[in-house]
């Protein structure tokens, strides 16, 4: 079965740093998000992405996120200047359409630890 | 705004037993629909079941089975026969989508329930 993938699985970056996170989306969806879990906490949302660009994100995402699909198949999240309370665990999702009963699918999540 | 609650942060059962997951949600939107994720100690989110809020009859999906009570506002999530693979230290969100959403329909999850399954 198609599975969405993230890489690296557990990343350590100091404070200030720059940090991309990597997917690669189920080949035949079309709608891909970021979303965010603060250990110990519930899953937020960040971003949804569709034909190249953002459709919408939420109040965390400010200036310092950014997404990209840079090619085909990759789906990239960057936070430019990484702060302590970045250190979350990181999930890409990915659907075939946006407004119907479909399901996300998520990948395993990217843990980040910033120090 | 979307709100989903889930009022038992952890809850246990005896193997083989079934179990009541709750959870209510607020929205004003008349079309939605409302998921049901298991996240296992390793971290994963993994999906369990679908309900949209113009289905007729309860979502059944193997054990897994959600009693929608639309009036209420809850999506309780039901598990026949627990069996050990169903946690060891698991987490069950709730989450919910407003699929008339042409924006990417964003997921709203609640805060989890953990369940633990005993032998």
């Amino acid at each position: 079965e198609p599975e969405v993938t993230q890489t690296p699985s557990h990343q350590v970056t100091q404070m200030g740093q720059e940090v991309i996170l990597r997917c690669v989306p189920i080949s035949n969806h079309l709608y891909f998000y970021w979303y965010r879990q603060i250990l110990g906490q519930k899953v937020e949302f960040l971003v949804s992405f569709y034909n190249n660009e953002i459709s919408e994100k939420s109040e965390i995402f400010d200036d310092q996120f950014s997404v990209e699909r840079p090619d085909g198949s990759n789906f990239t999240l960057k936070i430019r200047s990484t702060k302590l309370e970045d250190s979350a665990m990181y999930f890409c999702a990915s659907s075939e359409v946006g407004f119907s009963n479909q399901p996300q699918h998520f990948g395993d999540g990217t843990r980040l630890s910033i120090l | 705004a979307q709100k989903i609650t889930q009022t038992q942060p952890g809850m246990f059962v005896q193997e083989k037993e079934a179990v009541t997951l709750d959870c209510t949600y607020d929205t004003s939107d008349q079309s939605y629909g409302l998921f049901w994720y298991k996240q296992p100690s390793s971290g994963e989110m993994i999906f369990l079941i679908y309900q949209g809020s113009y289905d007729e009859q309860n979502a059944t999906e193997g054990r897994y089975s959600l009693n929608f009570q639309k009036a209420r506002k809850s999506a309780n999530l039901v598990i026949s026969a627990s069996q050990l693979g169903d946690s060891a230290i698991a987490l069950y969100f709730c989450a919910m989508r407003d699929i008339a959403d042409n924006q990417g329909g964003k997921l709203i999850f609640g805060q989890g329930t953990e369940l633990s399954v005993k032998p």
